[in-house]
């Protein structure tokens, strides 16, 4: 089973719209943090959040906000008034506790297009 | 803003040469990362270092690959005998204070 699965693989939304972006993942772990990376085309990867599995509190940073949910354990990422330039490959990723967070276990991804 | 740093950024190279990634990690921090990313697929992890000595690592990495810090600020891969399945992204990441991982903008490595 994966560790962290990102059922969307491809989001094609029109500029202005609202789009979220799904993730869940699976732990034995009462203690792990979450992130979530950007990756435009130019290929490299940008963090974007970080969260600890004691923190439910809902972030919001500008047009992003992350909503996660220990109970159905998911770490959804919203964008508001998506813009052209959120064009990219996003990625949910899981480091634990038993592995000293010294490893991030990554989703597949979901590629999100908007279009102008 | 600190920020990793990764040479070349591009590297061709022929089946069973050896090549060597390069990475300057951001200056104050202690954990050092490399991960890969086959063209399309998912980043996956191949090991860490920790103190001069690697702390983890996946079943990717086998003995085809070797970590070295070589002095205070540089952070290598080296691949033995490189392999046409070798071809990917390969990023290197150091972790803050805070756990997240910063990752450098990849070496994009073909083998030929």
């Amino acid at each position: 089973a994966q560790k962290v699965t990102q059922a969307q693989t491809e989001i094609s939304v029109v500029e202005k719209e609202d789009v979220t972006l799904d993730c869940v993942y699976e732990t034995r772990d009462t203690t792990y943090y979450l992130f979530w990376y950007k990756q435009p085309p130019s290929g490299e990867l940008v963090f974007l959040i970080r969260r600890n599995s004691f923190d439910e509190q809902n972030e919001i940073s500008g047009r992003y906000s992350w909503n996660f949910q220990k109970s159905t354990s998911s770490f959804n990422f919203t964008i508001t008034a998506s813009q052209v330039v959120d064009s990219a490959v996003y990625f949910c990723a899981l480091s634990e506790e038993h592995s000293g967070y010294s490893t991030l276990t990554f989703g597949k991804g979901t590629m999100l297009l908007v279009s102008p | 803003e600190p920020e990793v740093t990764q040479t070349p950024s591009h590297q061709v190279t022929q089946m069973g040469q050896e090549v060597i990634l390069r990475c300057v990690p951001i200056s104050n921090h202690l954990y050092f990362y490399w991960y890969r990313q086959i063209l399309g697929q998912k980043v996956e992890f191949l090991v860490s270092f920790y103190n001069n000595e690697i702390s983890e690592k996946s079943e990717i990495f086998d003995d085809q690959f070797s970590v070295e810090r070589p002095d205070g600020s540089n952070f290598t891969l080296k691949i033995r005998s490189t392999k046409l399945e070798d071809s990917a992204m390969y990023f290197c990441a150091s972790r803050g204070d805070r756990g997240e991982q910063y990752f450098g903008p990849g070496t994009r490595l073909t083998v030929t």
